[in-house]
């Protein structure tokens, strides 16, 4: 099986850009989860999606949106960058619904805000 | 809500020491814990869980950790270490109930194996 992938796996944008962030979870995962990792900040839940539609939301800026698609692909969008969303990028997806299980993580999006 | 804190930011150790790496949670229900593992470069991989049940789990690599209610902890340990196993962990907690796949990181402790 492959492993969930991660795309694009760097880029540079400049302040006041948006980017998009893709993740392909493992064949048969329904849920995909967004993790934002930074040195400063650690490891910091962004939101989770199950069958297309989220079901939790962290902490962050409206600014951060994603979306899964019927296949359970998944996207995220930062609009309007700053200078503090260089990080890497989490994306991990999970065959158990309810939690519990194991998230299988991505390689991550290294996203560098210039 | 929940938290986590790991104790050591960085633990130094020889190989085939031992070692361990400490994590405390707070929680006000019943929680999920995980230890994961990145290596550099890479993703987190799941090392071991404890769900319910014994309180010591394993994982087939040689970690243990276990999980102890009255203090909070889940701390990490192995007996002998392996350049290897050079990496960062993690500890990360989840509520038992309705926090689906949401965890709630630690800030990591990077364990570094000399030789």
């Amino acid at each position: 099986k492959a492993g969930v992938t991660q795309t694009p796996r760097y880029l540079i944008k400049t302040r006041g850009q948006q980017v998009t962030l893709s993740c392909s979870p493992i064949s048969g995962h329904r849920s995909v989860s967004w993790y934002q990792q930074t040195p400063g900040q650690g490891l910091q839940f962004l939101f989770e999606y199950f069958s297309e539609t989220q079901r939790n939301k962290g902490n962050f800026p409206g600014r951060f949106s994603g979306r899964q698609f019927s296949n359970s692909r998944s996207e995220m969008n930062v609009s309007t960058l700053e200078l503090g969303d260089s990080a890497l990028y989490l994306c991990a997806s999970s065959d158990a619904g309810l939690g519990a299980g194991e998230l299988f993580f991505g390689e991550g999006s290294r996203l560098t805000v210039l | 809500a929940q938290s986590v804190t790991q104790l050591d930011s960085q633990v130094p150790v020889f190989e085939e020491a031992p070692v361990e790496l400490r994590c405390n949670y707070s929680s006000s229900v019943s929680v999920y814990l995980f230890w994961y593992v990145q290596y550099p470069n890479q993703g987190l991989q799941l090392l071991l869980k404890y769900l319910s049940g014994s309180t010591l789990v394993e994982s087939i690599n040689g970690f243990e950790a276990e999980f102890n209610k009255s203090q909070t902890s889940f701390h990490l340990r192995k007996p002998s270490v392996h350049i290897s196993d050079t990496a960062e962990y993690f500890c990360a907690v989840t509520p038992d109930s309705g926090g689906y796949n949401k965890l709630i990181f630690g800030a990591g402790t990077r364990l570094a194996v000399h030789p």
